[in-house]
């Protein structure tokens, strides 16, 4: 079974800086797609970020980036310029078209950002 | 505007007492799920539905129940609550089964006593 391992429940960054939240999965499969997505206060879910397991290019949204190694199956997420609108619930998502097609969770990291 | 609206928002209620979550979504898409939110859990899937009258058991089902008698609705139905069941709950829309992008609802805030 797909599992999603985030190992950092809380992080802390301070505004302007760069914080990297780590993700890590465990698939048998080659070919999947991984996200972050974002959950404010307003508990909304916003996706961040989309990385395709077939893609060897990093993904990037602005100050949002990806670092996926396929061999380790990690999927850290870096954000640059750390704004105070940053701080939020980050959660890291794997999906496959079998398995129900549904997306598995990692138990998220809360990010701080501080003046 | 596409969207999954879910309501209520924000629910109380106490044990055993039925209660239902609606969830609609307005691009005619075919999967549709639900999800609970709990700390330090993450999002599990309680169940799925790839189309009208086809729904399955995800990770965590029991106690819930749900329908798909049209297209947009997807009902999360608590037959007998418990304070278990006390979570925050999203609805969750894709085109089909091999889409990859997922619309969220909002977020329904249950509270069981």
């Amino acid at each position: 079974a797909q599992t999603v391992t985030q190992s950092q429940p809380e992080m802390s960054v301070q505004e302007a800086e760069t914080v990297t939240l780590s993700c890590t999965y465990d698939t048998s499969e080659s070919d999947y797609y991984l996200f972050w997505y974002k959950q404010p206060p307003s508990r909304q879910m916003i996706l961040v970020i989309r990385q395709e397991a077939y893609k060897q290019q990093n993904a990037t949204e602005n100050r949002f980036s990806v670092n996926f190694q396929k061999a380790a199956k990690s999927f850290s997420l870096k954000i640059s310029d750390s704004q105070l609108g940053d701080a939020a619930m980050y959660f890291c998502a794997y999906w496959y078209t079998g398995t129900a097609s549904k997306l598995t969770f990692g138990t998220g990291t809360r990010l701080q950002v501080t003046l | 505007e596409a969207q999954v609206t879910q309501n209520p928002r924000y629910l109380i209620t106490v044990t055993g007492k039925k209660l239902t979550v609606t969830c609609s979504q307005n691009m005619n898409h075919e999967y549709m799920s639900w999800y609970r939110q709990d700390p330090g859990l993450g999002l599990r899937q309680i169940y799925y539905s790839m189309n009208v009258e086809v729904t399955d058991k995800g990770d965590v089902p029991e106690g819930y129940k749900v329908s798909r008698k049209e297209k947009r609705n997807f009902p999360l139905i608590l037959e007998s609550p418990s304070p278990n069941q006390t979570s925050l709950y999203f609805c969750a829309s894709r085109e089909g089964l091999l889409s990859y992008e997922q619309y969220f609802g909002p977020g329904t805030r249950l509270t069981v006593t």
